[in-house]
C-alpha cells in the first residue's frame, strides 16, 4: 500500500483481471484523490472522493474510503493494456497542497 | 480547452547555473502548484500560488523560488544548481484548491551535470 514512507509497489496482471491498490494517510482529510502517470509524463486525475463519501465509481474504476482506518483503495476492473501506468493516491489536508504516496506501478500483460 | 503547458520540455544545465521553468495553467484556473518528482523521493510539493500570492511552500531550500503573474502564468527558478536537483518538475493548475482536482502539465525534465 502507499503512504509517504513506503517503497512503491509493483503489480503485474493479465489483461481482463482486476487490479487493486491501497493507500493510507495520516490525519483528517478533506478528500483523497487518485492519479495515473504514464512514463515520463504528467499525472492525470482519475477520481476524487470526499471525506464524507465511502465509495465512488467512475467507469471501470471503484474507489473506497475508510476514514476509521485512514485508508483508501482503488480497484480497476477488467484491466486493459492501456491501463499500464503508475497510480498515485494524494491526500488533501486542506492546506493548499496534496501529499502524494510513492505510487503503484501496474503492468497489464496483453 | 488547452491543458497545462510547461516549457521547456527538457533542460540540461551544469552545476552552479540557474534555471527558470515556465507554466501556463488552464484558462480560468487561478491556482498553480509545483512538484518535484524523483525516483528516490517521489512527488514532493514545492509551492502553491493563488492570485499571485504564495499560499504554501514545501520543505525546499531558498534556492527554489517561484512567482505567479496576473494572468496566472507561473515560473519557478532554481539557483546554484546541484546534481540532486535533477528531476521532473511538474506544474499543476486548478480552479480552487478545496475539493478541486489538479490538472498537470507534462513536466520539465531537468538534468544537472
Amino acid at each position: 500500500s502507499q503512504q509517504g514512507e513506503e517503497d512503491p509497489q509493483a503489480l503485474s496482471i493479465q489483461e481482463g483481471e482486476n487490479a487493486t491498490m491501497n493507500c493510507s494517510y495520516k490525519t483528517s482529510i478533506n478528500n483523497l484523490q487518485w492519479y495515473r502517470q504514464n512514463s515520463g509524463r504528467g499525472l492525470v486525475h482519475l477520481i476524487l472522493i470526499r471525506s464524507n463519501e465511502r465509495e465512488k465509481h467512475s467507469g471501470r474504476l471503484r474507489v473506497t474510503l475508510d476514514t476509521s482506518k485512514k485508508s483508501s483503495s482503488l480497484l480497476i476492473t477488467a484491466s486493459r493494456a492501456a491501463d499500464t501506468a503508475s497510480y498515485f493516491c494524494a491526500s488533501d489536508y486542506g492546506n493548499n497542497r496534496l501529499a502524494f504516496g510513492k505510487g503503484n506501478q501496474v503492468v497489464v500483460i496483453p | 480547452k488547452a491543458g497545462v503547458t510547461q516549457t521547456p520540455r527538457y533542460l540540461i544545465k551544469t552545476r552552479g547555473q540557474q534555471v527558470t521553468l515556465s507554466c501556463s495553467p488552464i484558462s480560468g484556473h487561478r491556482s498553480v502548484s509545483w512538484y518535484q518528482q524523483t525516483p528516490g523521493q517521489g512527488l514532493q510539493f514545492l509551492f502553491e500560488y493563488f492570485s499571485e500570492t504564495q499560499r504554501n511552500k514545501g520543505n525546499f531550500p531558498g534556492r527554489f523560488s517561484g512567482r505567479q503573474f496576473s494572468n496566472s502564468r507561473s515560473e519557478m527558478n532554481v539557483s546554484t544548481l546541484e546534481l540532486g536537483d535533477s528531476a521532473l518538475y511538474l506544474c499543476a493548475s486548478s480552479l480552487e484548491r478545496s475539493n478541486s482536482p489538479l490538472h498537470f502539465g507534462n513536466g520539465t525534465r531537468l538534468t544537472v551535470t
